[in-house]
């Protein structure tokens, strides 16, 4: 059974502070993801990495950085928490191309206070 | 800009009838189209993928269309449960070499006994 696990689903931290956001595959995929999910939003793409210490920007990077130091571990980090990054936040993994599916993990829900 | 618009969006029907969902894309290249469910606080999980070649595909009570000459698709659900009831998100692919994805806003499906 296909597993992507997020280390917390539920996070309250405060303003300033330095958040980390764990995420873990165990399908041996190339492709990992960060979204963040607002209300009439949809998902956003915040980065993406098609590779071990690869990392590329999605469509809203700012205030965020990341890092692929294994293939199976993709980290998000909010170098300084700010109430607008209150959110819930997805990882995903892929394989490197074609049709394939996109696991998601279920789901971190940040709020800064 | 690619963008993936789904309507309506949100639908409450009864236990037991069935209902269609739509979403319109403008994504070019297309690659694919994916069709997620996604339980209140949970990730999204993969109902349907498509290709451009394909133009109806079935999982269970879920059976999804494309029409990639009018970049439309609908999501039909027969003889709802309420265990149906969630999100219903289109995401339509882009190839550049490496897949982009494109979600929509979702439905939000109620049902009620």
């Amino acid at each position: 059974d296909v597993k992507v696990t997020q280390s917390s689903r539920y996070l309250v931290k405060r303003t300033g502070e330095k958040v980390f956001l764990e995420c873990v595959q165990d399908m041996d995929h190339e492709n990992m993801f960060w979204y963040r999910q607002d209300p009439g939003l949809g998902l956003r793409l915040i980065y993406f990495s098609y590779d071990v210490k690869m990392k590329e920007k999605g469509d809203i990077p700012e205030g965020y950085s990341v890092s692929r130091e294994k293939k199976e571990r993709f980290s998000l980090i909010l170098e300084s928490a700010s109430t607008n990054q209150t959110s819930m936040y997805l990882c995903a993994s892929s394989e490197v191309r074609g049709e394939t599916e996109a696991f998601f993990g279920q789901g971190t829900r940040l709020t800064v206070v | 800009k690619n963008q993936v618009e789904q309507s309506p969006q949100s639908l409450i029907i009864l236990e037991g009838k069935n209902c269609t969902l739509q979403c319109n894309y403008t994504v070019s290249p297309f690659s694919n189209l994916r069709w997620y469910k996604q339980d209140t606080g949970r990730g999204p999980v993969s109902l349907t993928i498509m290709t451009f070649s394909e133009n109806t595909k079935s999982n269970g009570r879920y059976t999804a269309t494309l029409d990639a000459d009018t970049k439309q698709s609908s999501l039909h659900i027969t003889a709802s449960q309420l265990s149906d009831s969630a999100s219903y998100i289109c995401v339509v692919s882009e190839y550049f070499g490496n897949e982009k994805l494109t979600f929509g806003t979702g439905t939000r499906l109620t049902i009620i006994p």
